[in-house]
C-alpha cells in the first residue's frame, strides 16, 4: 500500500530563515505528489504538485518543492519564511492506477514560526 | 465560485445520536471524496464518489458509517448511531474528471464533538 512519511512533527523556524520540510513516499511507479497547507480551523490549501517533468516544481506563496526519485523524496522549501506561515503541512501521494483515486497523506508537520 | 461547501462548521452530539454532514462540492467537478482528521490517524479517506456513483468506500470505519450523493451538487455522510470516538474533523474534497492528474479542492471541514 502507498504510503507518506512525514518525519518531523514540529518544526520551529525564525521568521526569515529559510525552511525545508521533508516528505519520502513508498516506492511506487510514476507518483504523483502534493503539499497542502492547513491554517487553524480551515481545510487544505494546494501549495503545489508533481506530475512529471522539471523535478523541480514552484507553487503559491514561495515555496517550491524537490523530487528526487532515487531518495523516494519530495521536499518543500522556502527561502525565507514569514510569520503568515504558520500552519500544518501535509505532503500527499496518489498512484497512477488508472482513474482518479483518493489522496494518501503524511501526518503532518506543524510549523512554528519564531519572531 | 464559492469553493467546497460544508455544513455545518462544527457539531456537538450526544453518543447514540444521528449525525448528518453536508457537503457541496464546486459546480461541474465530476469527483467527490470524504476524509477524516483526527490526531491518531491523521488524515484518511473514507469514500469517493464519481458522477454520483460510490466508487471506493473502503475507508469507511464500519456500518455506522454511510454516505449519499443523491445529485451532482450535494453530498452527504451519516453516522449512526454516534461514538464519541467519531469525534474528528470531516472533509470534503471536490475535483474535476482528470484521471489521475486530478487535484482536489478542500472544504474549510466539519468538526464534530461525540460526548
Amino acid at each position: 500500500a502507498q504510503s507518506v512519511t512525514q518525519p518531523d512533527i514540529h518544526i520551529t523556524v525564525s521568521e526569515g530563515a529559510s525552511l525545508e520540510l521533508r516528505c519520502n513516499y513508498s516506492y511506487g511507479a510514476t507518483p504523483y505528489l502534493f503539499w497542502y497547507v492547513q491554517s487553524p480551523g480551515q481545510g487544505l490549501q494546494l501549495l503545489l504538485k508533481y506530475f512529471s517533468g522539471d523535478t523541480l516544481v514552484q507553487g503559491i506563496k514561495g515555496f517550491e518543492a524537490e523530487f528526487k526519485r532515487s531518495q523516494s523524496s519530495f521536499n518543500l522549501r522556502k527561502p525565507s519564511v514569514h510569520w503568515s506561515d504558520a500552519a500544518e503541512y501535509f505532503c500527499a501521494v496518489m498512484y497512477s492506477g488508472g482513474g482518479a483515486d483518493g489522496l494518501t497523506f503524511g501526518k503532518g508537520t506543524h510549523l512554528i514560526i519564531q519572531p | 465560485d464559492a469553493g467546497v461547501i460544508q455544513s455545518p462548521r462544527h457539531e456537538v452530539t450526544e453518543m447514540g445520536q444521528e449525525v448528518t454532514l453536508r457537503c457541496k462540492p464546486i459546480s461541474g467537478h465530476d469527483y467527490l471524496f470524504w476524509y477524516r482528521q483526527t490526531m491518531m490517524r491523521g488524515l484518511e479517506l473514507l469514500i469517493y464518489f464519481n458522477n454520483n456513483v460510490p466508487i471506493d468506500d473502503s475507508g469507511m470505519p464500519e456500518d455506522r458509517f454511510s454516505a449519499k450523493m443523491p445529485n451532482a451538487s450535494f453530498s452527504t455522510l451519516k453516522i449512526q448511531p454516534s461514538e464519541p470516538r467519531d469525534s474528528a474533523v470531516y472533509f470534503c474534497a471536490s475535483s474535476l474528471d482528470q484521471g489521475v492528474k486530478n487535484i482536489q479542492y478542500f472544504g474549510a471541514g466539519t468538526r464534530l464533538s461525540v460526548l
